[in-house]
């Protein structure tokens, strides 16, 4: 079975433009998180959808967007773009048991903001 | 809102020797996770941890939860250069799935 995939792997964009970036879960798993990692930090919760219902969202402005289509794949939308958005934008597949839940992460989409 | 610390942020070691990172919470957690990441990749699940004083192997790396729950620490024996990576403590325990994550240690084993 294929893992959690992102796609672009890499990204340059200018500052003010907009950015959409993809995801694919594990097969079966009806939740993704997406999180911002900056350099040298732990990665950010940005949102939670389950079943195309959004059911967390971080603290992030509303630049940011996300969506989950009937396959359980998810865009990530980022406008307006600023020089601080550059980090690895990483997609997660999410599981819960009980009350812990447990994260399969993809490979991650570099974005760079120039 | 849960703050996760971790210790020591950077670690550069031989190969062979023994190390122990931390992972401090400002609040109980009912569940902790530890990840590791490699450069390039997403983090990995490398356990979970649930019940006070609970300990858990993995090959050398062995994880220990606090008796109060507040704290965890990873312990490798003979560390070895495939070790090196950002390792992450998560707390999973949040009723939307999120995972709270604290800032990481980079450990660098050096052949």
């Amino acid at each position: 079975d294929a893992g959690v995939t992102q796609s672009p792997t890499h990204l340059i964009k200018t500052r003010g433009q907009h950015v959409t970036l993809r995801c694919s879960p594990i097969s079966g798993h009806k939740s993704v998180s997406w999180y911002q990692q900056v350099l040298g930090q732990g990665p950010q919760f940005i949102f939670q959808y389950y079943e195309k219902e959004e059911r967390g969202r971080g603290n992030f402005p509303d630049r940011f967007s996300a969506r989950q289509f009937p396959n359980y794949s998810s865009e990530l939308n980022v406008n307006a773009l600023l020089l601080g958005d550059s980090a690895l934008y990483l997609c997660a597949s999410t599981s819960r048991t009980g009350t812990n839940t447990e994260a399969f992460f993809g490979q991650g989409t570099r974005l760079t903001v120039v | 809102t849960q703050l996760l610390e971790q210790s020591p942020q950077f670690l550069s070691i031989q190969e062979g020797e023994n190390l122990t990172v931390y992972c401090n919470s400002s609040s109980v957690f009912s569940s902790l996770q530890w990840y590791r990441q490699e450069p390039g990749e997403g983090p990995v699940l490398l356990v979970t941890v649930v019940t006070g004083g609970e300990v858990k192997k993995l090959k050398r790396l062995t994880f220990q939860f606090g008796d109060a729950r507040k704290d965890s620490s990873l312990h490798i024996t003979a560390a070895q250069p495939g070790d090196t990576g950002l390792y992450l403590c998560a707390d999973g325990s949040g009723n939307t799935g999120k995972l709270i994550f604290g800032q990481g240690t980079t450990l660098q084993v050096k052949p």
